[in-house]
């Protein structure tokens, strides 16, 4: 099937950095792609939906400033957290669906910490 | 936005057939069924989907009741690997729309 990837799998920052993912469609190409937030043990949580080539759509209670994504390409997607604080810390997962394919794909998800 | 209900946990004996039931009363007739499954910190793993008739592949079978009120996927030999959290989710065809992932069903293997 196909694959998408996330870059870091695991990343620690210290509280007021900022940290970049990045997610790729490795084997297609992806129009739009879904980030998800995770908290322990809750479910997956839509965060936002980057469209490439135009501007994000987010969730209500997402900011938009603080998680920036851009979505440069048919096959990269990134999401930068600004400023990062320690409540920021949580799974970070993204997904992407091939056109007319039944199927949307996951990547392996991002674990932030921060500190 | 909750379309779906299932049992919070299940268990199985390994070797015998998981059955986890979902119930989406309110599904649209153009609302597909689709079961995806997530092992402890990993991303979300496709199982299955249907419309209407019952669907197998090689990981699965989803049978859907005929009014669609409801469906059941069923792991045939559930292994230890098959311990994680499965997910019943009803979305329109394919298109550029996201999951929506309820609460799920952790179901653990037991030895």
């Amino acid at each position: 099937g196909a694959v998408v990837s996330q870059h870091p799998s695991r990343v620690i920052c210290k509280s007021g950095t900022s940290v970049k993912i990045e997610c790729r469609s490795l084997d297609f190409q992806a129009t739009t792609m879904f980030w998800y937030r995770q908290f322990p043990k809750k479910s997956l949580m839509l965060m936002a939906t980057s469209n490439e080539g135009s501007k994000a759509t987010y969730e209500q209670g997402v900011e938009k400033d603080k998680f920036l994504i851009n979505h440069a390409s048919l096959t990269l997607s990134t999401l930068t957290v600004t400023s990062a604080h320690p409540e920021d810390s949580s799974f970070y997962i993204c997904s992407a669906e091939p056109d007319g394919s039944y199927e949307q794909y996951f990547g392996p998800g991002t674990r932030l910490t921060v500190t | 936005d909750a379309k779906t209900t299932q049992p919070p946990s299940m268990d199985c004996a390994e070797g015998r057939a998981a059955n986890l039931p979902c119930n989406h009363s309110t599904i649209s007739g153009n609302e597909y069924v689709y079961w995806y499954r997530q092992i402890h910190s990993q991303g979300p793993q496709y199982i299955i989907h249907g419309l209407k008739n019952n669907e197998t592949n090689e990981m699965a079978s989803l049978i859907i009741t005929e009014d669609r009120k409801s469906s059941t996927l069923i792991l045939p030999h559930a292994t230890l690997r098959d311990t994680a959290v499965y997910y019943c989710i009803v979305r329109v065809e394919p298109g550029a729309n996201n999951l929506f992932f309820g609460t799920g069903t952790r179901l653990t293997v037991i030895p």
